[in-house]
């Protein structure tokens, strides 16, 4: 079956400190990648999509994923993480629909001061 | 500069009763898509309509479970008959333009409708 695998679920962190939260997919053929973040009382925010070409994506933010199809991952990076940070971030699947998404759980974030 | 709206935010209802979920997408959208999130899960797809017309109801339950979305007006997730299982939060999101024809485009979300049946 189809699914999209976040590894951690509570990830908490100090700022400046460097973030990396994994997902993985396993669908097979050409999929289309993201990761939203949702803030606190707020909608979800896209915050970096790959669909090809180079599989290293820059966001908003600061943030970065880097897309390993031989490892069916598309982990999220941020070389140094701030208080504002400091939310639930979702990675995304989409087996080429161009429009279902099909998100993992969630990893909750906590950057403290 | 408007999101996109869903009403209620919080929706409870008895087994056996009807939930009309609503969504309307930010302005000069015209494509919608609706996601459950079930307890202790990710985000769902169930719909992607267009106005007046639904593309894929592919993730949606086969039964008591619709979607419309009018020439006008908000787009409504309606459940007949709910159950417990219908539990969840109900999430609409909205783009400009097909997402078949524009990688570029972004699916917007609105806050979701959380739904308890009792």
């Amino acid at each position: 079956a189809q699914s999209v695998s976040q590894h951690n679920h509570h990830v908490i962190l100090s700022e400046a400190a460097s973030l990396e939260l994994g997902c993985n997919y396993s669908y097979g053929g050409t999929v289309n990648l993201f990761w939203y973040v949702q803030y606190p009382g707020q909608h979800l925010q896209l915050l970096l999509k790959y669909f090809s070409g180079d599989p290293l994506v820059k966001g908003i933010k600061g943030f970065e994923a880097e897309f390993i199809k031989s490892k069916f991952s598309f982990n999220l990076r941020k070389p140094s993480v701030q208080w504002s940070d400091t939310a639930e971030y979702f990675c995304a699947v989409d087996s080429n629909s161009g429009y279902a998404l099909n998100f993992g759980k969630g990893t909750s974030l906590l950057v403290t001061p | 500069n408007a999101g996109v709206m869903q009403n209620p935010r919080h929706l409870v209802r008895r087994r056996g009763q009807e939930a009309r979920l609503r969504c309307s997408p930010m302005k000069g959208h015209s494509h919608v898509y609706w996601y459950r999130q079930l307890p202790e899960e990710g985000l769902k797809f169930m719909v992607y309509l267009q106005k007046e017309n639904i593309i894929d109801e592919s993730g949606m339950p086969k039964e008591r479970f619709s979607a419309e979305f009018p020439k006008e007006g908000p787009s409504i997730l309606r459940i007949q008959q709910v159950v417990r299982g219908d539990s969840a939060a109900y999430f609409c999101a909205s783009s400009q333009n097909s997402f078949l024809v524009s990688f570029t485009d972004t699916q917007y979300f609105g806050p979701g409708t959380r739904l308890t049946v009792l």
